[in-house]
């Protein structure tokens, strides 16, 4: 079946390390991205990319970094410059153009635990 | 800049109950509106959506219209059971940079529905 997939769903980082979460999706869509969601708010847009070797900053990208080399990938890596890592990431994908660009698919998303 | 503001929470209700959870946005351009809804420890769902003025969306017992003039998208069903038990959000998105996809979504806060036997 066609969808996105995230992984690991549970991760727990040291202070000063840096972390990558995994974002893979086989549903042929041109653009990804990245959320965070803390407790008992919405989600905030980290990074989106449009299209492959391309990609914009959102709303919070300050202490994390991405890339797209691949169609179907789009690693998130949070760097020890983030200052609050703690929360649920969840990535998403859209086709481009209507009707599919207009939908907006989820993984199941990954917890990441600073400790 | 855009925003969603939803009616606050938790709304705990009865099974069989009747369903509203209020939703309006501010936006400068024409977004189009949706309906996520997320189960404990799980990603979002989309639950319904609607892309211009007057469009209904609806999915499992639940409806929603976009109402330019009120610039609301209420929430509805008509009769909720406990599986509905979940957190809701409301989300508007618009073109990322010019381009032909949405996927800047705007969400509000979330509204917490817990559905008791």
């Amino acid at each position: 079946d066609g969808g996105i997939t995230q992984s690991p769903k549970y991760l727990f980082r040291k202070e000063g390390q840096n972390v990558t979460l995994s974002c893979e999706q086989n549903l042929n869509h041109d653009a990804m991205y990245w959320y965070r969601q803390d407790p008992g708010q919405g989600l905030r847009l980290i990074y989106y990319s449009q299209i492959v070797n391309d990609f914009q900053k959102g709303d919070i990208a300050e202490g994390y970094s991405v890339s797209r080399e691949k169609k179907e990938s789009f690693p998130l890596t949070v760097t020890s410059a983030q200052k609050n890592p703690t929360a649920f990431y969840l990535c998403a994908s859209t086709g481009t153009g209507a009707p599919s660009g207009n939908t907006i698919y989820f993984g199941e998303g990954s917890w990441l635990t600073v400790v | 800049g855009d925003s969603v503001t939803q009616m606050e929470g938790p709304v705990t209700l009865s099974e069989e109950a009747f369903l509203t959870i209020n939703c309006t946005y501010t936006a400068t351009g024409y977004p189009s509106l949706f309906w996520y809804v997320q189960y404990p420890g799980e990603g979002l769902q989309l639950l319904l959506k609607a892309t211009k003025a007057d469009d209904k969306g609806s999915n499992k017992g639940f409806e929603a219209t976009y109402r330019k003039e009120t610039t609301s998208f209420h929430l509805e069903k008509g009769s909720v059971q406990v599986s509905d038990s979940a957190v809701y959000f409301c989300a508007l998105s618009e073109r990322l940079g010019g381009g032909t996809s949405y996927g800047k979504l705007t969400f509000g806060q979330g509204t917490i529905l817990t559905v008791h036997p």
